[in-house]
């Protein structure tokens, strides 16, 4: 199957700093990207829709200015956590879907760690 | 709306027992995917299978197999023989047709498969 990447794959960073998740597709193009949040032992939880060439389409109650979304590419879409905060902490999951096929299966990265001190 | 719910948050079992993880959705839309993913510890997530909800034949896949029942809104799970490798949070998950994939996850079902 199709072949995505995210990197990296664990951060851990100070309180007030940024941090920039990179999610690529490696063998395909992908118009859009999701970007998904996991708290330990929960669920995953839509963040964001990513567009390239467009701005990315946030779910209701994410901050748009904290998690900061760019799709500058067919093959890239990165997420920056701004001024990250302990609570920021949790692990981020991107998917990417093949333009050339319809109703495929969503492609997820590996994931990152985040862990803010 | 959607919703997916898997109201078992961990199951035990003993090697080589048979488990069935329970998955119930709800949604408006006439045509719709239901997918399974395997969280294994290490975080990332494996695609299980992707059934359109047109076609409601079960399907199997070596240990693996798939009961969907349009009829409960219902998308089962069964492992057979179940081995400590199966060990992993599973996830059922749904997306409207058109949806590009933007999925609805379920809470996860924690299985441990025990020597």
């Amino acid at each position: 199957g199709a072949v995505v990447s995210q990197h990296p794959s664990r951060v851990i960073c100070k309180s007030g700093t940024s941090v920039k998740i990179e999610c690529r597709s490696l063998d395909f193009q992908a118009t859009t990207m999701f970007w998904y949040r996991q708290f330990p032992k929960k669920s995953l939880m839509l963040m964001a829709t990513s567009n390239e060439g467009s701005k990315a389409t946030y779910e209701q109650g994410v901050e748009k200015d904290k998690f900061l979304i760019n799709h500058a590419s067919l093959t890239l879409s990165t997420l920056t956590v701004t001024s990250a905060h302990p609570e920021d902490s949790s692990f981020y999951i991107c998917s990417a879907r093949d333009v050339r096929i319809l109703n495929t299966e969503a492609f997820f990265g590996q994931g990152t760690r985040l862990t803010v001190v | 709306a959607q919703k997916v719910t898997q109201a078992q948050t961990e199951i035990s079992v003993v090697e080589k027992e048979d488990v069935t993880l329970d998955c119930v959705y709800e949604t408006r839309d006439t045509t719709y995917y239901l997918f399974w993913y395997k969280q294994p510890p290490s975080g990332e997530l494996v695609f299980l299978i992707r059934r359109n909800s047109f076609d409601e034949q079960n399907e199997i896949s070596g240990r693996y197999s798939w009961n969907f029942q349009k009829s409960t809104s219902s998308f089962n799970f069964t492992i057979t023989a179940s081995q400590v490798v199966d060990s992993a949070v599973y996830f059922c998950a749904l997306t409207p047709e058109g949806g590009g994939n933007k999925l609805t996850f379920g809470t996860g079902t924690q299985l441990k498969v025990e020597l």
